[in-house]
């Protein structure tokens, strides 16, 4: 089974533009997650979408969106790009929940993409 | 929300010793609790995870234990390798939230 797929890897931007990201999960997962990665703040929690609807959004500033499509790939967008957006954007997918165990399903990274911003 | 704090952030050991790794969580209804490595250039991979109705599970050289009195839990690596050198993350989720809150990382350095 292929795993999460980001592309581009890597990504340079200039300040001012705007950049889109896509995630294609793994076959059958629906629920779509998006990190930010710097060396400062770790890994924190963009968005989340489940059947083409966000379901939770982490603390981030508007220029930040995303979206899903019925096939699960999701896409993030990030506009005005500023310095500090440089990082690793992570997607994660998660399986189907089971009913036993809601919530407990880990959630499988794919390899980022790098954007750096000039 | 749930906040997770991890120790060390760099742990440097020879070949064969062990490496623990410790985390802190502050919401106690966290009950899900994934560990991930992360190596250069890529995505942070499960290697282990435990639910809040275990105290410890093991796999092969990578044990983990939960004390849900003290909201902590911690990684255990027997017998480490060069191959072992990553980052490693802890994360906690809530029972009221599908999304984990991940520690800030440890650098793990097995020396040949």
């Amino acid at each position: 089974k292929a795993g999460v797929t980001q592309t581009p890897r890597y990504l340079i931007k200039t300040r001012g533009q705007q950049v889109t990201l896509s995630c294609s999960p793994i076959s059958g997962h629906r629920s779509v997650s998006w990190y930010q990665q710097t060396p400062g703040q770790g890994l924190q929690f963009l968005f989340e979408y489940f059947s083409e609807t966000q379901r939770n959004k982490g603390n981030f500033p508007g220029r930040f969106s995303g979206r899903q499509f019925s096939n699960s790939r999701s896409e993030m967008n990030v506009s005005t790009l500023e310095l500090g957006d440089s990082a690793l954007y992570l997607c994660a997918s998660r399986p189907p929940f089971r009913t036993r165990y809601i919530g407990h399903q880990p959630q499988h990274f794919g390899d980022g993409t790098r954007l750096s911003i000039l | 929300g749930e906040n997770v704090e991890q120790h060390p952030s760099t742990l440097s050991v020879q070949e064969g010793d062990s490496a623990v790794i410790k985390c802190t969580y502050s919401d106690s209804a966290s009950n899900y609790f994934p560990w991930y490595k992360q190596e250069l250039g890529k995505g942070p991979q499960l290697i282990i995870d435990i639910r809040s109705n275990v105290g410890e599970k093991k796999d092969q050289r990578i044990a983990v234990t939960l004390n849900k009195t003290a909201k902590h839990f911690s990684l255990h690596i027997t017998e480490t390798q060069p191959e072992d050198s990553a980052v490693y993350f802890c994360a906690a989720r809530s029972g009221g939230s599908y999304i984990p809150t991940f520690g800030r990382g440890t650098s793990l350095i097995v020396h040949p």
